[in-house]
């Protein structure tokens, strides 16, 4: 099994929502993303979680709450969100360990953000 | 400064073509790792390749091959015999050390290939 699942596919929410956005996966990696892609541009790294512990947050807005419950699963967590937060989030894993050898991030189909 | 540059936005071919995707890297480390991830239309990234500093060998798969090259910090992609349903935008990516030692990828703006019929 080497999928990473995001839900939901497509959200839409006022900029007075709080939602969640989820993500699991069942690989045993230990390292889990978050990343932000506007239209025809490239992802952004957001947050970084490594033995579920936040290592990297890349100065992101705290309208954005990352929470990572267990090895399995990553979740982020919108409040009072701007129309210009819409994009597509994809959440990624990876085996990487300090010292150990590196594999590839395995990249879920990421959720379609829209705020109005 | 740009890690990645993938200097081609946007390639248009006709089916059958090869067509190559051009990746030039900047890294002071001397471990690292590249990657070609492609993104279809549905918005997943998909991997395609991984290749570390230490590992110059050139790589076939089927109808892609990879030209791995430190003397110019080049990591190109070749299609060869292309499809339509190649059409995506592909990313090359690198990943270097961070402080704590994981390895995060940096991606490149990405090259949108479109093969027509």
């Amino acid at each position: 099994d080497t999928e990473v699942t995001q839900t939901p596919k497509h959200l839409v929410m006022g900029m007075t929502n709080k939602k969640s956005l989820k993500c699991e996966q069942h690989m045993g990696h230990r390292a889990m993303y978050w990343y932000k892609q506007k239209a025809k541009k490239p992802p952004e790294l957001m947050f970084v979680y490594s033995y579920e512990k936040l290592s990297i947050n890349e100065s992101v807005p705290s309208r954005f709450s990352p929470e990572c419950p267990n090895s399995s699963l990553l979740n982020l967590h919108l409040h009072a969100l701007q129309p210009e937060d819409s994009a597509l989030y994809l959440c990624a894993s990876s085996q990487d360990h300090p010292g150990m050898r590196i594999t590839e991030a395995f990249f879920g189909q990421g959720t379609r953000l829209t705020v109005v | 400064a740009q890690k990645v540059t993938q200097a081609q936005t946007e390639i248009s071919v006709v089916e059958k073509e090869d067509v190559t995707l051009d990746c030039v890297y900047e890294t002071r480390d001397t471990t690292y790792y590249l990657f070609w991830y492609k993104q279809p239309p549905s918005g997943e990234l998909v991997f395609l390749i991984r290749r570390n500093s230490f590992d110059e060998q050139n790589e076939i798969s089927g109808r892609y091959s990879w030209n791995f090259q430190k003397s110019t910090s080049s990591f190109n992609f070749t299609i060869t015999a292309s499809q339509v349903v190649d059409s995506a935008v592909y990313f090359c990516a690198l990943s270097e050390e961070q402080s704590g030692g994981s390895y995060i990828p940096t991606f490149g703006r990405g090259t949108s290939l479109i093969v027509h019929p």
